[in-house]
């Protein structure tokens, strides 16, 4: 069973802040890493995908992955109230093809 | 464009009857996935399909069993309820070829109480 822990929340940060959000993977054979937001009574929405160790780089949100300290990570440029959700990280090994979720970090968006 | 639609978006059920939650995507996407979310354990895998007409156990099968007759749709049934099956449920598909190929798209969820 693959292990995906994500830093405890709850996250609360002043509106225009940057927002940093971790996750680590047990697996080193995990191969392709996800960020998904979730709205509260909503389903996970995709945000960012990232496949290769460095940054990658989408509007406010950058991704970092270095897979060999097997870290994932997302920062939230310029924080707004509606980024206020649970992110969830997810790994993914090529071996099963089956998606691991973290238990997610809730973030409070302060106005 | 729908995506994934899910039905019924809430259900209360009696102990010991069959429900059988629907699925649809219409992104003709090869893999679809159902997954149970319940408060302090994240997202658990259910049952996946890589394509149609086959089927795979994911982590919590047990009670569970699902079909895929066709791309389009991937039901799971339950056959006897438990309470313990009280949850949210979460179909999701990813295209399965291209460069996206593990990238999942989730729908709006299925909320399950079983009493």
């Amino acid at each position: 069973q693959k292990e995906v822990e994500q830093n405890s929340g709850p996250l609360s940060v002043p509106e225009g802040a940057i927002a940093s959000l971790n996750c680590t993977y047990s697996d080193r054979g995990s191969q392709s890493f996800f960020w998904y937001r979730q709205y509260s009574g909503k389903s996970p929405e995709l945000i960012m995908s990232i496949y290769s160790n460095g940054d990658k780089e989408d509007g406010r949100f950058t991704a970092q992955l270095n897979k060999a300290s097997q870290y994932v990570s997302l920062l939230i440029r310029d924080s707004q109230p509606s980024d206020s959700a649970t992110y969830l990280c997810a790994v993914i090994d090529l071996r099963d093809y089956k998606l691991s979720f973290g238990a997610g970090t809730t973030v409070t968006v302060r106005a | 464009i729908a995506g994934i639609t899910q039905a019924p978006t809430s259900q209360i059920l009696a102990a010991g009857r069959r429900m059988t939650l629907r699925c649809t995507q219409d992104m003709r996407h090869n893999a679809m996935y159902w997954y149970r979310q319940d408060l302090g354990l994240g997202l658990r895998l259910i049952h996946y399909s890589n394509t149609a007409g086959t089927t795979g156990k994911g982590e919590v099968p047990d009670g569970y069993s699902v079909s895929r007759a066709n791309t389009d749709d991937f039901p799971l049934t339950l056959a006897s309820a438990v309470p313990s099956q009280t949850s949210v449920y979460f179909c999701a598909s990813s295209p399965g070829q291209g460069e996206s190929y593990n990238e999942q798209f989730f729908g709006p969820g299925t909320r399950l109480t079983v009493l």
